[in-house]
C-alpha cells in the first residue's frame, strides 16, 4: 500500500509570490490534515479536509488556504509569501471516521522563502 | 485548552547510556491519545507509539519503553543502551477524539547520541 506522497519535496520562492503544495493520501483515506513546522513555533496544525470540505482550521492567517478534490488529494496554497512562511509543511492522511483514526504522515515539502 | 510540554529542548549523551525524554500534557477531555514520533534529519515523522487515555500499562519495545501516568499527566519515553542511530528530534503529541481531530505537538527534544 503506497504511503502519503507530497510534491514537491523542496521549493524556493521569493517574498510576495504564492505557492501551491500537493498531498496525495493513502488510498481509501478521506481526511487530509496539514501541519507547519518551523524552528520557532514547532509543529502546528493548519487545517483538515474531509470529503472535500474543510472540517477544522488552525490559527493561521487567511493567506493560508487549501482544498480537497473528489479523489481525496489535497492542495494547500499560501499567497503573498513572507519570510516567516519558510517551513517544513507536512500532511497526514487518515480514514477520517468518528473515533480514533491513525494519521500517516508524508515526507513533507520544505519551503524556503527568500 | 490542550497543551503538550517537552521541557528538554536538547539532550546529548554518550552511546550506550540510558536516556529519558519527558512529556507532560494538559487536557480536560477524558478520552484522548498520546503519541511519540521520531523525526530524523530527512524530516518525515516516524510513528513510535500510541497510547489511549484508558490504558496506563507501560510498554516496552526492544530498547524503547514508555511510562504513562495519568496522575501526573506524563508520558515519558526511555531509550535504553542508546545508539548513534537514535539521534533525532522526538515529539510527544496529544490527539483528542471529540471535536477537531488534530494532533497537538510538544516542541520536540533534539537527542544527540555521541559515539
Amino acid at each position: 500500500k503506497a504511503g502519503v506522497t507530497q510534491t514537491p519535496r523542496y521549493l524556493i520562492k521569493t517574498r510576495g509570490q504564492q505557492v501551491t503544495l500537493s498531498c496525495s493520501p493513502i488510498s481509501g483515506h478521506r481526511s487530509v490534515s496539514w501541519y507547519q513546522q518551523t524552528p520557532g513555533q514547532g509543529l502546528q496544525f493548519l487545517f483538515e479536509y474531509f470529503s472535500e470540505t474543510q472540517r477544522n482550521k488552525g490559527n493561521f492567517p487567511g493567506r493560508f488556504s487549501g482544498r480537497q478534490f473528489s479523489n481525496s488529494r489535497s492542495e494547500m496554497n499560501v499567497s503573498t509569501l513572507e519570510l516567516g512562511d519558510s517551513a517544513l509543511y507536512l500532511c497526514a492522511s487518515s480514514r477520517g471516521t468518528s473515533g480514533y483514526n491513525e494519521q500517516f504522515f508524508g515526507p513533507g515539502t520544505r519551503l524556503t522563502v527568500l | 485548552a490542550q497543551k503538550v510540554t517537552q521541557a528538554q529542548t536538547e539532550i546529548s549523551v554518550v552511546e550506550k547510556e540510558d536516556v529519558t525524554l519527558d512529556c507532560v500534557y494538559e487536557t480536560r477531555d477524558t478520552t484522548y491519545y498520546l503519541f511519540w514520533y521520531k523525526q530524523p534529519p530527512s524530516g518525515e515523522l516516524v510513528f513510535l507509539i500510541r497510547r489511549n487515555s484508558f490504558d496506563e500499562q507501560n510498554e516496552i519495545s526492544g530498547r524503547y519503553s514508555w511510562n504513562f501516568q495519568k496522575s501526573t499527566s506524563s508520558f515519558n519515553f526511555t531509550i535504553t543502551a542508546s545508539q548513534v542511530v537514535d539521534s533525532a528530534v522526538y515529539f510527544c503529541a496529544l490527539l483528542l477524539i471529540q471535536g477537531a481531530q488534530k494532533l497537538v505537538f510538544g516542541q520536540g527534544t533534539r537527542l544527540t547520541i555521541n559515539p
